[in-house]
């Protein structure tokens, strides 16, 4: 069955460091999205992605925020200057078209920032 | 009216019970109510979802009850087997913001054997 992969699965970074986090979605998916969830704390939107733009986005997803369709297949989320509070697990997740409202997760990428 | 308010946060049943999570909603233009399970370290994987247009729908031991003129919807498993511990998160969304996930808390089950 085709899945979301997502890689790190762990990531630890310093305080102020750039982070890029990876996925690559359902290869005939088109819908993108990054979600993520503080330890013990509910799943939050930060973005979803289509037609290669963002389409929309969280107060969470500020200015230290980008993601990237670089190649077709790939699908990143960076932080440019870490933050303590951006420890979380970041979850990639994909849609096939916009009649289906299914969303497929990837494992996700724990980021610890020090 | 964005939110989804999910309880109890946290359950304990014993094996072969019916564990039941609750959910409610204020947003109409919600269209779509999925439940998804979560294990430790994993993503969360859809379980089962529903739409407005009935008022329940049943997969195996899973079945979610909706009810569009309380704006709830709650999940059933029959004979809870302790393979079904886990995170579960109810959520909701809709087509007009590009099925955008809105998430309730999430309910940590415990299945004693």
């Amino acid at each position: 069955e085709p899945e979301v992969t997502q890689t790190p699965s762990h990531q630890v970074t310093q305080m102020g460091q750039e982070v890029i986090l990876r996925c690559v979605p359902i290869s005939n998916h088109l819908y993108f999205y990054w979600y993520r969830q503080i330890l013990g704390q509910k799943v939050e939107f930060l973005v979803s992605f289509y037609n290669n733009e963002i389409s929309e986005k969280s107060e969470i997803f500020d200015d230290q925020f980008s993601v990237e369709r670089p190649d077709g297949s790939n699908f990143t989320l960076k932080i440019r200057s870490t933050k303590l509070e951006d420890s979380a697990m970041y979850f990639c997740a994909s849609r096939r078209d916009r009649g289906n409202e299914k969303l497929f997760f990837g494992s996700g990428t724990q980021l610890s920032v020090l | 009216q964005q939110q989804v308010k999910q309880s109890p946060q946290s359950l304990i049943v014993q094996k072969g019970g019916i564990s039941i999570i609750n959910c409610a909603y204020e947003n109409t233009a919600f269209d779509y109510f999925p439940w998804y399970q979560q294990f430790p370290g994993k993503g969360p994987a859809l379980l089962i979802a529903i739409r407005p247009d009935v008022s329940e729908k049943k997969e195996g031991r899973f079945t979610i009850s909706f009810n569009k003129s309380a704006k709830q919807f709650s999940l059933h498993i029959m004979d809870s087997q302790p393979g079904d511990s886990a995170t579960y998160f109810c959520a909701a969304s809709s087509l007009d913001s590009n099925y955008q996930l809105i998430w309730g808390a999430g309910t940590k089950l415990i299945i004693k054997p």
